[in-house]
């Protein structure tokens, strides 16, 4: 069965400093994948996407993600993080074959001043 | 281009009550989407539309939970009776289409909490 697993739960990091958030997927081919961004008493919203060609995707508000087939991984990256940055993460796999989004559990960040 | 519209945005019941959502979603939007997020955890998908038609409700569970889409416009979602384990935010999303690549777009919630 496909699932997605997000392995930290809660990161925290300085405004400023670099970020990645982990995304691994359990699925027999290449799947379309998802990041989406939840703030405080929000509806989630897409960051990126990856459906096929280049590895690395630039999404919206300076994330970037990299699918890596060999890890079976969907990485989210930012260089510099922003307070407004501070969130709920979600990674999700969408099977193309059975056209549904599959979420993992979340990552909460935390920002310091 | 407004978004996806749902009510209440909150609600409080007490165990064995029923309560229903309301969702709008984007104009145009022939596909739209019920998930149940647990504090917790991820969105997980109850029932997905295709204008007033199910697609797919294998993980609803029908015994207490019922949505209907009249029209293939605004949707609802009922749950009766409810269970303190359905207490959740329930998020309503709505695409252009059934494909996975279609993007869904979500509205702010409703967190209902039963106790």
């Amino acid at each position: 069965a496909q699932s997605v697993t997000q392995p930290d739960i809660h990161i925290t990091v300085s405004e400023g400093a670099s970020l990645e958030l982990r995304c691994n997927y359990s699925y027999g081919a290449t799947p379309y994948l998802f990041w989406y961004v939840q703030s405080p008493g929000q509806g989630l919203q897409l960051l990126l996407k990856y459906f096929s060609g280049d590895t690395l995707v630039q999404g919206i508000k300076g994330f970037e993600a990299e699918f890596k087939r060999s890890q079976s991984s969907f990485n989210l990256r930012k260089p510099s993080v922003h307070w407004s940055d501070a969130a709920e993460y979600f990674c999700a796999v969408g099977p193309p074959e059975i056209n549904k989004l599959i979420f993992g559990a979340g990552t909460r960040l935390a920002v310091h001043p | 281009e407004a978004g996806v519209a749902q009510s209440p945005r909150y609600k409080i019941i007490e165990k064995r009550q029923s309560v229903a959502f309301w969702c709008n979603p984007i104009s145009g939007h022939a596909t739209l989407y019920w998930y149940q997020q647990i504090l917790g955890q991820g969105p997980k998908l109850l029932i997905q539309f295709q204008n007033n038609g199910v697609v797919d409700d294998s993980q609803l569970p029908k015994d207490r939970f019922s949505a209907e889409r009249l029209k293939g416009v605004d949707s609802t979602l009922k749950i009766q009776p409810a269970k303190l384990e359905d207490s959740a935010v329930y998020l309503c999303a709505s695409s252009s289409g059934t494909a996975t690549y279609n993007e869904q777009f979500f509205g702010p919630g409703t967190r209902l909490t039963v106790l």
